[in-house]
């Protein structure tokens, strides 16, 4: 079974530009999250989709971040303008329907703002 | 403000040794609390996991040690191995409509010298 697919792995931007990153779940997984994890400390919940609607976005700044889940599958999300306190690595899980306790994560996103 | 506080933020073991790490919590709502292992530039997996009605699980050289009067759980590595060098996180999940959000731990740092 392929395991949650990120691209890029790296990005390295200016602060005021834009970034888009994407994520393909495992098969079948109806729920998919986005983490962010700044340096030495644990991941942080930036939002939830379950399908294609949100479940919780609570945490995620809406002035410059947004993400979408079209189709209920792959999913991206965007940074926009980027400020050097986005620099971390930016995570996404999935985990299967009913069991959302239960995420599997993807190798992640390093993202580097200058 | 931080839902799961752990410690140590590190730990060095000599081969053989056992590596105890802990974490503590406030929300009596919390139904879950899984471990995950992080290796450099993987993303966490899940590693092994415990519900509030058991004090105990054990999968191999992994335990978990739970104390739910003292809102208490600790992860116990017998016999380390340099592989088992990682960053360990403790998570805990709350129940909410159609979402189970996980809160990590700021993790700990592992290291067994051979």
């Amino acid at each position: 079974e392929a395991g949650v697919a990120q691209s890029p792995r790296y990005k390295i931007i200016e602060k005021r530009q834009s970034v888009a990153f994407w994520c393909n779940p495992i098969s079948g997984h109806a729920t998919l999250y986005w983490y962010q994890q700044i340096l030495g400390q644990g991941p942080k919940l930036l939002i939830q989709f379950q399908n294609n609607g949100v479940v919780d976005d609570s945490q995620l700044p809406k002035d410059r971040f947004s993400a979408e889940r079209l189709k209920g599958v792959d999913s991206t999300l965007k940074i926009q303008p980027a400020k050097l306190e986005d620099s971390a690595v930016y995570l996404c899980a999935s985990s299967p329907w009913g069991r959302s306790y239960e995420q599997y994560f993807g190798p992640g996103t390093r993202l580097t703002v200058t | 403000q931080q839902q799961v506080k752990q410690s140590p933020q590190s730990l060095i073991v000599q081969k053989g040794g056992i590596s105890i790490i802990n974490c503590a919590y406030e929300n009596t709502a919390f139904d879950y609390f899984p471990w995950y292992q992080q290796f450099p530039g993987k993303g966490p997996a899940l590693l092994i996991a415990i519900r509030p009605d058991v004090s105990e699980k054990k999968e191999g050289r992994f335990t978990i040690s739970f104390n739910k009067s003292a809102k208490q759980f600790s992860l116990h590595i017998m016999d380390s191995q340099p592989g088992d060098s990682a960053t360990y996180f403790c998570a805990a999940s709350i129940p909410q409509t159609g979402a189970n959000n996980l809160f990590f731990g700021t993790g700990t740092r592992l290291t067994v010298i051979p």
